[in-house]
């Protein structure tokens, strides 16, 4: 079965500074996509980041990118540049066969002013 | 299109009763998911609908959750006889049919089940 596993619970930054979420998983697929979703507080999850599997290429989205290492099965989260607004949970989420998405325990991110 | 909407957004219900949610997808969205997200967690698949085909199920769906997608538009997920392990977000997301698409989150009913 896919599992997602991400060893902190709870992450603090300062303003402007840089954070990395961590996130190891397994899945049986070889041709996959890997997730960031993130949650804020009373607000539905949204999509952060994704990570197309056979690309060798780590993703990037403005602050946000990723060190994926297919071999190792991590997929980490850095964050740059922090903001206020990127207080949330953060889900690392690998498909889990099928068409359904497997989500990790999170990673609650508090930012510091 | 606003977006994924889920009516209502809470909900208490007393053990034994039986409850509705309804989630309202984007409207060219032919995927359709529930997830169930119990405090501290991440969100649980419970069920997929491609239209109005129920694809998969959970085998935490027991017999109690039924989910239905008429037409392939909005869907309801019913539990019946509510158990306070019950408790928890009901969360919908709806995507486009093809793979490693952005999945879309409604803000999720919140049950309580007292």
């Amino acid at each position: 079965a896919q599992t997602v596993t991400q060893s902190q619970p709870e992450m603090s930054v300062q303003e402007a500074e840089t954070v990395t979420l961590s996130c190891t998983y397994d899945t049986s697929e070889s041709d996959y996509y890997l997730f960031w979703y993130k949650q804020p507080p009373s607000r539905q999850m949204i999509l952060v980041i994704r990570q197309e599997a056979y690309k060798q290429q780590n993703a990037t989205e403005n602050r946000f990118s990723v060190n994926f290492q297919k071999a190792a099965k991590s997929f980490s989260l850095k964050i740059s540049d922090s903001q206020l607004g990127d207080a949330a949970m953060y889900f690392c989420v690998t498909p889990g066969g099928s068409e359904k998405l497997v989500f990790g325990k999170g990673t609650k991110l508090t930012v510091n002013p | 299109d606003t977006g994924v909407s889920q009516d209502p957004r809470h909900k208490i219900t007393k053990r034994g009763q039986n409850v509705t949610f309804r989630c309202d997808p984007i409207s060219e969205h032919n995927r359709l998911y529930w997830y169930r997200q119990t405090l501290g967690q991440g969100p649980e698949f419970l069920t997929y609908f491609q239209n109005e085909a129920q694809l998969e199920k959970s085998r935490l769906l027991s017999d109690r959750f039924s989910a239905e997608r008429p037409k392939g538009s909005f869907s309801t997920l019913e539990i019946q006889r509510t158990e306070q392990g019950d408790s928890a977000m009901y969360l919908c997301a709806s995507s486009l049919n093809f793979r490693g698409t952005e999945a879309f989150f409604g803000q999720g009913t919140r049950l309580t089940v007292v």
